[in-house]
């Protein structure tokens, strides 16, 4: 089974400072993993993906996390934080089972990153 | 590039209405997406389609609702009859296939939300 859990629900730094937005996932079959923003009134957007290649991924706006299969995270992190980031984030998991040809694809409850000035 | 196309942005009916949403995804994507979202419930995957063909509607919550895809260029999501507790923001996404693997190691493309109220 798979699960994608993010510990914050809402997280709050100041302008400049670094950003940590923690995911904790569980999969029984190798995993793809990606964070998304969603700005207000707007879609997701794809900030950045882990799909087995390196560790550490970098994405958009500086943003980037590191997969640590040991510990079943996937933190997203910035080291300093923008007025413009303040959004909604997600991490999804999403993988193949076995003797499926479909995946699934679970989404995160969301982290809302404010920014204080 | 254009992007997914939802219609309409904002819909308000009352409860026992059909509802129609679109959505017309990315030229060349091959995967589409639909998502309801609430804040109860946060971003909940209702059904995915590949080559027009539903591949996984489990998240579909109940026969009122049904979506199709004609066509690679157009979807739409209907509920019929609607309730209050439809009112969400339903998100439809697209994605292609760029990597042997299946759908899960490609991003997905989001339009901006149809907003929908059932009063």
């Amino acid at each position: 089974a798979q699960s994608v859990t993010q510990l914050d629900s809402h997280v709050s730094v100041s302008e400049g400072t670094p950003v940590l937005l923690r995911c904790n996932y569980s999969s029984s079959y190798s995993p793809s993993l990606f964070w998304y923003v969603q700005h207000p009134n707007k879609g997701l957007q794809l900030l950045l993906k882990y799909t087995s290649a390196a560790t550490l991924v970098k994405g958009i706006n500086g943003f980037e996390a590191e997969f640590k299969k040991s510990e079943t995270s996937f933190h997203l992190t910035k080291p300093s934080a923008h007025m413009s980031d303040a959004a909604e984030y997600f991490c999804v998991v999403s993988a193949i089972p076995g003797g499926s040809s479909a995946s699934k694809i679970i989404f995160g409850s969301g982290t809302r990153l404010s920014i204080r000035p | 590039d254009a992007g997914v196309i939802q219609s309409p942005r904002h819909e308000v009916t009352e409860m026992g209405q059909e509802v129609t949403l679109r959505c017309k995804p990315i030229s060349g994507h091959d995967y589409l997406f639909w998502y309801r979202q609430t804040m109860m419930r946060g971003l909940e995957l209702l059904i995915y389609f590949n080559n027009n063909v539903p591949i996984d509607d489990s998240g579909m919550p109940e026969d009122r609702f049904s979506a199709k895809m004609p066509n690679a260029s157009f979807s739409t999501l209907k509920i019929q009859p609607s309730e209050p507790r439809d009112s969400a923001v339903y998100f439809c996404a697209s994605s292609s296939i760029l990597y042997v693997g299946g759908v899960g190691n490609q991003p997905q493309h989001f339009g901006d939300g149809t907003r929908l109220s059932i009063l």
